[in-house]
């Protein structure tokens, strides 16, 4: 199974900083990889599928981009309200597998 | 709008089987793929199972095949999993969760997860 390691695991960062967080796959996925966001107690709220398109109704500060085997997460700037655990998730060969997240904590 | 609300989860001794459902509401199952993801507690997200939306093909995560089945019931508009030969590293929140598409890339577009539900969690201890 393709796995995907996610950098870095944790950060902490002010209000209106720039985030960037990295999903590197095992295997060339093109672009089938999807971002989520988790508050703790709640279930993930999708992102960003394709790799680069942002699903309906997610603030435009987010963005994903990449393709092959190298992704990137990027909030352009951070609001208060972005606290939570981002996951990668990639679909090849009818599987699917997530990353292992990356908390992301207001300063 | 769509709803998803699982049930059926509890505390199982190792070795016995549950039945997850979940109900879903706003849409119709035979639409979309749909899977079951789990999260034990304390760590991160793994994907379970998908079943196609013509109900054609199921795929399995290798840590549960031969001991889950992914089912649906269109008359009643659930999504159930089977689970046999619990184990304690069975134990997670199981949520379920609609695919944007149809289960498989299609189109240009590959399988992610546009609405989840608020899971049900499943503890497997003797």
């Amino acid at each position: 199974a393709i796995q995907l390691t996610q950098s870095p695991s944790s950060l902490s960062a002010s209000v209106g900083d720039r985030v960037t967080i990295t999903c590197r796959a095992s295997q060339d996925i093109a672009s089938a990889l999807a971002w989520y966001q988790q508050k703790p107690g709640n279930a993930p709220k999708l992102l960003i599928y394709g790799a680069s398109t942002l699903e309906s109704g997610v603030p435009s500060r987010f963005s994903g981009s990449g393709s092959g085997t190298d992704f990137t997460l990027t909030i352009s700037s951070l609001h208060p309200e972005d606290s939570a655990t981002y996951y990668c998730q990639q679909f090849k060969n009818y599987l699917l597998t997530f990353g292992g997240g990356t908390k992301v904590e207001i300063k | 709008q769509v709803q998803l609300v699982e049930s059926g989860g509890g505390v199982v001794q190792p070795g016995r089987s549950l039945r997850l459902s979940c109900a879903a509401s706003g849409f119709t199952l035979s639409s979309y793929g749909m899977h079951w993801v789990r999260q034990a507690p304390g760590k991160g997200l793994e994907w379970v199972a998908v079943m196609w939306f013509d109900g054609t093909n199921k795929y399995y995560a290798d840590s549960v095949k031969g001991r889950f089945t992914i089912s649906r019931d269109n008359s009643r508009n659930t999504l159930d999993l089977q689970l046999n030969s619990l184990r304690a590293e069975d134990t997670a929140v199981y949520y379920c969760a609609k695919d944007r598409g149809p289960g498989y890339c299609s189109g240009g577009s590959c399988p992610s997860f546009d609405h989840w539900g608020q899971g049900t969690l499943v503890t497997v201890s003797s």
